[in-house]
């Protein structure tokens, strides 16, 4: 059964810093792996989407990179800034089934 | 282009009680998902529609059910409401094609008294 764990469960930082959110998963037969952003109360907002057979994606200040072998994908948020607050959630898709972790609670301080 | 689209936004129900939730996906999208948020388990996922048919279920009682229409429309039903059924109920519509990206609406919060 695939697992998905999120690390660190919260993170704060000051505006400005540059910071990595964790993801990782059990099995590696995966279609694509989905980074999204959830403010409180919210729907989710797709930020990247990376296929099985790619190693990286970008938009903007995001860049996210997926080592499928070894079960791992990084969220990199560059030159942090408060409305970056909110929590962020990995995703994994399994034969028509999304598989998530629990999220990162992301909060930057002016 | 339209995205996702839930309705209602908001309910409160009584115990025991039924409700029906409206998901209306992307425009060629046939692919429809239900995820349960809540904050002690997260998202989990309650099933999937694709042309009208169920294609995977979670591990969900039988109570939670699903149908989708020949527009892609989703409606999802929980009947005999309980406490623990209070969450935000998430749909979220896929194409069929590569890179089968997800895109989800903003939720429907239950709250059952």
């Amino acid at each position: 059964k695939q697992e998905v764990t999120q690390i660190p469960a919260a993170l704060s930082v000051p505006e400005g810093e540059n910071l990595v959110l964790n993801c990782s998963f059990t099995d590696s037969a995966i279609y694509n792996l989905q980074w999204f952003r959830q403010d409180p109360g919210k729907g989710l907002t797709s930020l990247l989407l990376i296929q099985s057979s790619q190693r990286e994606q970008t938009s903007g200040r995001l860049n996210a990179s997926l080592d499928k072998s070894s079960g791992r994908s990084t969220l990199y948020i560059a030159a942090s800034q408060p409305g970056d607050s909110a929590t962020y959630l990995c995703a994994v898709l399994v034969v028509n089934d999304m598989r998530f972790g629990a999220g990162t609670r992301l909060t930057v301080k002016p | 282009k339209a995205g996702v689209t839930q309705t209602p936004r908001y309910l409160i129900k009584t115990r025991g009680q039924q409700v029906t939730l409206s998901c209306s996906p992307i425009s060629g999208h046939r692919s429809v998902s239900w995820y349960q948020q809540t904050p002690g388990q997260g998202l989990q996922f309650l099933f999937e529609y694709f042309s009208e048919t169920q294609r995977n279920k979670g591990n969900f009682p039988g109570r939670f059910s699903g149908r989708q229409f020949s527009n892609s429309r989703s409606e999802m039903n929980v009947s005999t409401l309980e406490l623990g059924d209070s969450a935000l109920y998430l749909c979220a519509s896929r194409t069929d094609k590569s890179p089968l990206e997800a895109f989800f609406g903003q939720g429907t919060r239950l709250t059952v008294v």
